[in-house]
C-alpha cells in the first residue's frame, strides 16, 4: 500500500504570491493533518480534519486554510505569502483520528516552500 | 498550554553502544501519550516507540526503550546497540488524550553515530 504522498515536493514562490500543497492519506485512512517545521525547529500542528470537517486548529493566521475532499485528501492553502512562511510542510493520516484512540500516526515526506 | 523541550541539540555515540536522549514535558492533562519520533534526511517523520500515560510499564521495542518518569515529567529514549542507520533527528512529542488531535513537538535533538 501507498504511504502518505504529498505533491510537489518542493516549491519556489515570492512574497505575496499564494501556495496549495496537496496531500494524499494511505487508503481506509479518514484523518488528515497538516503541520509545519521550521528549519531547526520541531514541527507545529496547523490543521486537522476528519470527514471533511475541521477538528483543530492550531495557532496561525487566517492567511493559512485547508480542506478535505470526499476522497479523504487535503489541500492547504496560504495566501499572502511571508518569507517566514518557508519550511517543510508535513501532512500526516491516521485511520479515524478520534479522541481517547492511540492510533498510529502517519507522515509523508513533505512539501519543502521556499518564499523569497 | 502543553509544551515539550529537549533540552540535547545534539548527541554522538559510537556504533554499538548505549546512548539516551532526554525530554521534558508540561502539561495538566492526567490522560495523555507521549511518542518518540526519527526525521532522517528523508524528511519523513517515522515513529520510533510511543507509551501511554495511565501504564506504568515503559515501553520497548527491539533496541529502543523509554524511560517514563510521570511525576517528574520526563521521557527519555534510549538507543542500545547503535547503528548507522540509527543516525537522524530525533524528536519527542506530547498528545492529550481528548480534544484536539494535535502533537506538540520538542526541538528535536541531531544523533551523530561514530563507526
Amino acid at each position: 500500500d501507498a504511504g502518505v504522498t504529498q505533491s510537489p515536493t518542493h516549491l519556489i514562490k515570492t512574497r505575496g504570491q499564494q501556495v496549495t500543497l496537496r496531500c494524499s492519506p494511505i487508503s481506509g485512512h479518514k484523518s488528515v493533518s497538516w503541520y509545519q517545521q521550521v528549519l531547526g525547529q520541531g514541527p507545529q500542528f496547523i490543521f486537522q480534519y476528519y470527514e471533511k470537517e475541521e477538528r483543530g486548529r492550531g495557532n496561525f493566521p487566517d492567511r493559512f486554510s485547508a480542506r478535505q475532499f470526499p476522497n479523504y485528501s487535503s489541500e492547504l492553502n496560504v495566501n499572502a505569502l511571508l518569507l517566514g512562511d518557508s519550511a517543510l510542510y508535513l501532512c500526516a493520516s491516521r485511520r479515524r483520528g478520534a479522541p481517547g484512540t492511540n492510533e498510529k500516526l502517519f507522515f509523508g515526506s513533505g512539501t519543502q516552500l521556499s518564499v523569497l | 498550554a502543553q509544551t515539550v523541550t529537549q533540552s540535547q541539540p545534539e548527541m554522538s555515540v559510537q556504533e554499538a553502544e548505549t546512548v539516551t536522549l532526554s525530554c521534558t514535558y508540561d502539561t495538566s492533562e492526567s490522560d495523555y501519550y507521549l511518542f518518540w519520533y526519527k526525521q532522517p534526511p528523508s524528511r519523513q517523520m517515522i515513529l520510533v516507540i510511543r507509551q501511554e500515560a495511565y501504564k506504568q510499564q515503559n515501553a520497548t521495542e527491539n533496541r529502543f526503550s523509554v524511560n517514563f518518569q510521570k511525576a517528574a515529567k520526563s521521557f527519555s529514549l534510549k538507543i542500545s546497540d547503535s547503528q548507522l542507520g540509527d543516525a537522524a533527528m530525533y524528536f519527542c512529542a506530547y498528545r492529550a488524550g481528548w480534544g484536539a488531535q494535535k502533537l506538540v513537538f520538542g526541538q528535536g535533538t541531531r544523533l551523530t553515530i561514530n563507526p
